[in-house]
C-alpha cells in the first residue's frame, strides 16, 4: 500500500483567513514533503521532514507553517495568504532520506486564495 | 545548468506507437532517478525508478539510464490514448527530489 492521504481537496480562503492542510501516511514512512505546483510548472519544493524534524525550509514564506505532530502527520498552516500562493498542494513521503528511497504523492489539495 | 532538464513538448504519438520521453541531469544529482506520469489536474503517480545504467523494463513501460552521457530516458511501447499526460522527470540527491518541467505527450486515436 503506498497511500498518501489528504484534506481537504478543496480549500477557498479569503486572504485574513487561517486554515490547515493535512496530510496521512501509514507507510511507516520517515520522510515527509510539502510541494506547492503552479499549472504547468513542476512541483516546488517548500518542506522537508525527516523523524518528525524539519530538515529543509526552502526560504518559504512565514505565511505557511509546517508541522509534524507524529510520523504518519504533516500540516501546512495557512495564515494571510496572497492569491498568488493558489495552487496545488503536494504532500508526498517516503521510507526516508537516502538516494535509494522512492517518494509518493498524495491526491493534493487544490487552493484558492480569494 | 538546472540540475534536471526534460523537453518540454509537447509530444504527440499515434495510437500503439512508441513513445520516447528523454531527460538529462547534472553531475549534482546523478544517483537514482524516476518517472512520474500527471494527470490534467491531479498528482504525481510514479510509474518508474532506475538507479543503474541499463534498462529497466515494466510492462510498457522501460526506464534506461546512461550515466556517462547523463541522461535518463522512458519509453512507453504499444502508446494508448489513456497514457496522455504529462511525465516528469526527477532525481533523489538523498536530502531532496528535483523535478524536470515535464513532457506533455498526447496519444491520438
Amino acid at each position: 500500500d503506498t497511500e498518501v492521504t489528504q484534506t481537504p481537496k478543496h480549500l477557498v480562503m479569503g486572504m485574513t483567513n487561517k486554515k490547515s492542510l493535512k496530510c496521512e501516511q501509514h507507510m511507516g514512512h520517515r520522510a515527509m514533503y510539502w510541494y506547492k505546483q503552479k499549472a504547468k510548472k513542476p512541483p516546488e519544493l517548500m518542506f522537508v521532514y525527516s523523524y518528525e524534524k524539519l530538515s529543509i525550509n526552502e526560504s518559504v514564506p512565514s505565511r505557511f507553517s509546517p508541522e509534524c505532530p507524529n510520523s504518519s502527520l504533516l500540516n501546512l498552516h495557512l495564515h494571510a495568504l496572497q492569491p498568488e500562493d493558489s495552487a496545488l498542494y503536494l504532500c508526498a513521503s517516503s521510507q526516508a532520506l537516502g538516494r535509494s528511497y522512492e517518494q509518493y504523492f498524495g491526491p493534493g489539495t487544490r487552493l484558492t486564495v480569494t | 545548468q538546472k540540475e534536471v532538464e526534460q523537453n518540454s513538448g509537447p509530444l504527440s504519438v499515434p495510437e500503439g506507437a512508441i513513445a520516447s520521453l528523454n531527460c538529462t541531469y547534472s553531475d549534482r544529482v546523478s544517483q537514482s532517478f524516476f518517472w512520474y506520469r500527471q494527470y490534467s489536474g491531479k498528482s504525481p503517480e510514479l510509474i518508474m525508478s532506475i538507479y543503474s545504467n541499463g534498462d529497466k523494463e515494466d510492462g510498457r513501460f522501460t526506464a534506461q539510464l546512461n550515466k556517462a552521457s547523463q541522461y535518463v530516458s522512458l519509453l512507453i511501447r504499444d502508446s494508448q490514448p489513456s497514457d496522455s499526460a504529462t511525465y516528469l522527470c526527477a532525481a533523489n540527491t538523498g536530502n531532496q527530489f528535483y523535478f524536470g518541467t515535464g513532457t506533455s505527450l498526447t496519444v491520438i486515436p
